[in-house]
């Protein structure tokens, strides 16, 4: 069974850093891409970040580009997400996904599994 | 940025009823859409993927159609499991955007 299980979230004042965690397990983590998704309280998805199986190929959201930094390590089959210069807005709860095949399909990067997500509080 | 726009927002319906939700894209996207399930204090689940294909394991009374900017996600006949939020998303290009929602309530 595919499971997802986010940490790493908390509450931290207004231009400090959090690194949020992903641990996989139940499929071959380095085959597959992964995403990090959020939701701020009340409100619809937002689409994060998302990184290649062997984590040469990244992208951001504008919102986060150059704040967040998204990485994995396939030895440990653990995502991360660096979070620095948080900002009020950047409090939701952040869930990690995984991508639906292995690279080479034009379906790589849908999102198949979701996580329940962290949250994170950015807060004085 | 490709913007999603959902339609309706908010749809009250019964069990049994056919509903359909609609999603329209800013600009063309192929068939790169998906469509989503949330339910309050859970995580999403991936319904359809490629604007019409079932995901593994999802009942067959949902369906997705479409292509280019107008989609559409139609449940044939509601069960009383299905009343959460539908989210469609776009992968035709960077940044990935999601719609607003659509809530579906019981009537």
């Amino acid at each position: 069974e595919v499971q997802l299980l986010e940490s790493g979230g908390g509450l931290v004042q207004p231009g400090g850093s959090l690194r949020l965690s992903c641990a996989a397990s139940g499929f071959t983590f380095s085959n597959y891409a992964m995403s990090w998704v959020r939701q701020a309280p009340g409100k619809g998805l937002e689409w994060v970040s998302t990184i290649s199986g062997s984590g040469g190929i990244t992208f951001y959201a504008a919102s986060v580009k150059g704040r967040f930094t998204i990485s994995r390590d396939n030895s440990k089959n653990t995502l991360y997400l660096q979070m620095n210069s948080l900002r009020a807005e950047d409090t939701a709860i952040y869930s990690c996904a995984k991508g639906l095949t292995t690279e080479g399909s034009n379906f790589y990067y849908y999102m198949d599994v979701w996580g329940k997500g962290t949250t994170v509080t950015v807060s004085s | 940025d490709i913007q999603l726009t959902q339609s309706p927002s908010f749809l009250s319906a019964s069990v049994g009823d056919r509903v359909t939700v609609t999603c329209r894209a800013s600009q063309g996207i192929s068939s790169f859409l998906a469509w989503y399930q949330q339910k309050p204090g859970k995580a999403p689940k991936l319904l359809i993927y490629a604007a019409s294909t079932l995901h593994s394991g999802v009942p067959s009374r949902f369906s997705g159609s479409g292509s280019g900017t107008e989609f559409t996600l139609t449940i044939s006949s509601l069960q009383p499991e299905d009343f959460a939020t539908y989210y469609c998303q776009q992968l035709n290009s960077y940044p990935r955007t999601f719609g607003q929602g659509t809530r579906l309530e019981i009537k």
